[in-house]
Parts: structure tokens; C-alpha cells; sequence
């Protein structure tokens, strides 16, 4: 079964760039997306199909994919990008055809 | 605004069940497949269940086949999941989402309704 590899925690001081990876055997075939979730809050789509983003996420918020590592690249990051961030892909050769990364914590120092 | 309001947890005991809703507003619901997501305190998000726009397509992952049943009302904006057979890991927040144009991923998501089972 496919399986979504995060680290569990990255930081970064504020204003620098912080990237998030999401490894997966030839990830680079799908489409990954990102969520952000802040504690008590429901996650929220800030990167689709790679690259894309919603209307309301900030430019700051990119995404890239190659080989078997997908990346979430925050620029200039704010105390307010901290949060849990998890990459996310459909499979249907797993049973969770919705799969989701473990997740990875980001602090802003 | 797309709102989307879970309802319907609670404490249950092992075993016991639940009736979990969705009611979905801010965009026409019955163009859009929706989904149950869950996460454990302090986990990770874990899909659990699909419906299509007309329900003719169901989906389950194993660790809620046969225990879990997603259901939707277009005419009324609104998703259910009926929780049976209520285990201890089956606590955590559920979350109805809404997915995207391309199916792939989730656009929206409510705010979740918390599910504690403990005796």
C-alpha cells in the first residue's frame, strides 16, 4: 500500500523560508495536496494538484513536486503560519483512497 | 460563504452508536461529493468515507467497512453518518468535507463534532 512520509517537525525563525516535504514511492505521478491546521481548528486547503492555490491563500504558500518528494514552500514566514501541515493524495491501490501524510508541525521561533 | 455544520457527538459507550449530520449551505450541494474525515487526539488525519453527488457511489476504508454508514439528502443540504458498533479508537473529531472539482481533495470542511467512546 502507498504510504506518505512527513517529517514530525520543522522550524524556521520568522521571515525565512520554511519547506515541508512529503515523500511517497514516485510521487511525482500524482497530484498532492496541502492542508493547514491550526490547534482546535479544522484544516484548511492551502495548496492543490501540486501547485495551485485558493483564491484566499496568500502567494507566500507554494508547492512543487518531482520524484519522490513532494515540497510545501512557505516564504516569509509569519508567527501565524504555525500550525500542522499535512500533504495529502488519492490512491486507489490503498485502502484509504483519500491517504494522508503523518503531518509535520511547523514553529515559527 | 460555504458553511458546513457537523452535529450529533458525544460520550458513547463501546458498542453503542451515533447519528452524525452535515448540514452543508453557501453552494449547491447536490453538485458536490462529500466526505467524512476523523482524527484521534493528537493524530493525524484518516479518511473514512465517500459519497458521490447522487450516492451511487459509496466508499469505506476497512477500518469502518461494515460499522459505518455515510448517507446524504440533497433536498434537505445534508450528510449523515450512521456509527455503529462504537469502538475506543474510534474516538476523535469527525469533520464533513467537501470535495473539489477534480474529486481529488478537499476544498471545505466543517468544524468537526467530537466522538469519545469510553466506558
Amino acid at each position: 500500500s502507498y504510504v506518505l512520509t512527513q517529517p514530525p517537525s520543522v522550524s524556521v525563525a520568522p521571515g525565512q523560508t520554511a519547506r515541508i516535504t512529503c515523500g511517497g514511492n514516485k510521487i511525482r505521478s500524482k497530484n498532492v495536496h496541502w492542508y493547514q491546521q491550526k490547534p482546535g481548528q479544522a484544516p484548511v486547503l492551502v495548496v492543490y494538484n501540486d501547485s495551485d492555490r485558493p483564491s484566499a491563500i496568500p502567494e507566500r504558500f507554494s508547492g512543487s513536486n518531482s520524484g519522490d518528494t513532494a515540497t510545501l514552500t512557505i516564504s516569509r514566514v509569519e508567527a501565524g503560519d504555525e500550525a500542522d501541515y499535512f500533504c495529502q493524495v488519492w490512491d486507489s491501490t490503498t485502502d484509504h483512497l483519500w491517504l494522508f501524510g503523518g503531518g509535520t508541525k511547523l514553529t515559527v521561533l | 460563504e460555504v458553511q458546513l455544520v457537523e452535529s450529533g457527538g458525544g460520550l458513547v459507550q463501546p458498542g453503542g452508536s451515533l447519528r452524525l449530520s452535515c448540514v452543508a449551505s453557501g453552494f449547491s450541494f447536490s453538485n458536490y461529493a462529500m466526505n467524512w474525515v476523523r482524527q484521534a487526539p493528537g493524530k493525524g488525519l484518516e479518511w473514512i468515507s465517500h459519497i458521490s453527488t447522487s450516492s451511487s457511489t459509496i466508499y469505506y476504508a476497512d477500518s469502518v467497512k461494515g460499522r459505518f454508514t455515510i448517507s446524504r439528502d440533497n433536498a434537505k443540504n445534508s450528510l449523515t453518518l450512521q456509527v455503529n458498533s462504537l469502538r475506543a479508537d474510534d474516538t476523535g473529531v469527525y469533520y464533513c468535507a467537501r470535495e473539489g472539482p477534480r474529486a481529488e481533495y478537499f476544498q471545505d470542511w466543517g468544524q468537526g463534532t467530537l466522538v469519545t467512546v469510553s466506558s
